[in-house]
């Protein structure tokens, strides 16, 4: 069945550093990617998602790019906040949808 | 409601009982998911509902968990004879249909066992 591989954590930032969490997959067929963000206190919200091979999708300052080739999905974001401390999921969609073990980053000022 | 709605926010109980979370998903949405966050641990899938088909209960960990949905819209997850180890958030979600994987999740219900 599809699976999802998500970089361990948790991970620990300054403020304004380069961020990249590691994810990859495997799935028959071409699913659609995704990566879920938890902030403390609240419930799983979609974050970005990509659809097929190449799209990147982006939204907060985050992106992640749909590499078929290494099967990838990996989420970057150039300069971080405070406020993006939280707990990072990547997901696979087949049907059900598959997540990782989630990342949990934080971020000091 | 706006949002997928889950009561109860908070259940304790004592182990041997049973317990039953609702989860009212957002109007329209044909697919509902149920899944478990353990302390520590990612999400397990545990169900899903799509629409009137037979639903995927794949990820049920043993006959002492169940759910069900009425009439295409409210769901119960039941758990019979609880386990400390039963002990977690339970989240569901809904989406307008299971193809397409953007799913909105409600707040939790987290249980504790005893």
């Amino acid at each position: 069945g599809d699976s999802v591989t998500q970089m361990e954590g948790p991970v620990t930032l300054s403020e304004e550093a380069f961020l990249t969490i590691n994810c990859t997959y495997t799935a028959t067929g071409y699913p659609s990617l995704f990566w879920y963000v938890q902030y403390p206190g609240e419930g799983l919200q979609l974050l970005l998602k990509a659809t097929k091979a190449d799209d990147k999708g982006s939204n907060k300052g985050f992106e992640a790019t749909y590499r078929k080739e290494t099967t990838s999905f990996h989420l970057e974001k150039g300069s971080v906040q405070v406020s993006d401390s939280a707990v990072y999921f990547c997901s696979t969609s087949y049907g059900k949808l598959t997540f990782g073990q989630g990342t949990i980053l934080t971020v000091h000022p | 409601g706006a949002g997928v709605s889950q009561s109860p926010s908070n259940k304790v109980t004592e182990k041997g009982k049973d317990v039953e979370l609702r989860c009212d998903p957002i109007s329209g949405h044909t697919a509902l998911y149920w899944y478990r966050q353990s302390l520590g641990q990612g999400l397990e899938f545990l169900i899903y509902f799509q629409g009137n088909s037979a639903p995927d209960k794949s990820g049920l960990p043993s006959d002492r968990f169940s759910a069900e949905r009425t009439g295409g819209s409210v769901s119960t997850l039941t758990i019979q004879r609880t386990q400390q180890e039963d002990s977690a958030v339970y989240l569901c979600a809904s989406s307008l249909n299971s193809n397409t994987g953007e799913l909105f999740f409600g707040e939790g219900s987290r249980l504790t066992v005893l």
